[in-house]
């Protein structure tokens, strides 16, 4: 019964290089999410994606950032020209098409942008 | 979504219960209260949700007000492993629907 997975775990990245965030959900669940952690700061929604569908990126930074959930495979939260502000914890949860607001996380990407 | 308020930190020891109180006084009739922890480091942790019932799982025991005004999150015996930051949430339908707003939450520290 394998829970959320991402990968990496940890990231690092130049300035300027492009992050690639991966999150397979719970097995089942249509419905994925991304948070972001800047340090020692709180859980920020970015984006809520179904099959195929962005059903509310309104936490995405309106540039650099995109996330995709295709039919087959993980779901991608890609950022492109990465800067030192985007280092964070980026999290991704996943749930039920039943309870949108039950979501079970996974254990996080840690990006480091030196 | 609704407001919630929360204290900053509480201490429990270890096998006592932990009482974690939430206001969400400006909640609708049919918003519901989700609560949540995330131990240092690790990705946040589903606990429990309500409408209205008191709600108990394997985890906790969530005890709503009558008025839906506030509600108690109860791990019955704490342990060290409890730990962490707890959030109240109460989350708002619509055009929002899936996003979930972490506020600050309580720190719940455990002690032996």
């Amino acid at each position: 019964n394998a829970g959320v997975m991402q990968n990496p775990r940890h990231l690092v990245r130049r300035r300027g290089q492009e992050a690639r965030l991966r999150c397979s959900p719970v097995k089942g669940h249509s419905h994925v999410y991304w948070y972001r952690q800047l340090p020692e700061e709180g859980l920020k929604f970015m984006v809520y994606l179904q099959k195929e569908n962005i059903i509310d990126e309104s936490g995405m930074p309106k540039e650099r950032f995109s996330a995709e959930f295709p039919k087959e495979g993980p779901s991608i939260l890609r950022i492109q020209q990465v800067v030192r502000g985007d280092s964070a914890a980026y999290f991704c949860a996943s749930s039920s098409g039943q309870s949108s607001y039950e979501q079970y996380f996974g254990p996080g990407t840690r990006l480091t942008v030196t | 979504d609704a407001k919630t308020t929360q204290p900053p930190s509480m201490d429990c020891a270890e096998g006592r219960a932990a009482n974690l109180p939430c206001n969400h006084s400006t909640i609708s009739g049919n918003e519901y209260v989700y609560w949540y922890r995330q131990i240092h480091s690790q990705g946040p942790q589903y606990i429990i949700h309500g409408l209205k019932n008191n709600e108990t799982n394997e985890m906790a025991s969530l005890i709503i007000t009558e008025d839906r005004k506030s509600s108690t999150l109860i791990l019955p015996h704490a342990t060290l492993r409890d730990t962490a930051v707890y959030y109240c949430i109460v989350p708002f339908g619509g055009t929002s629907y899936g996003k979930l707003t972490f506020g600050q939450g309580t720190i719940l520290t455990v002690h032996p």
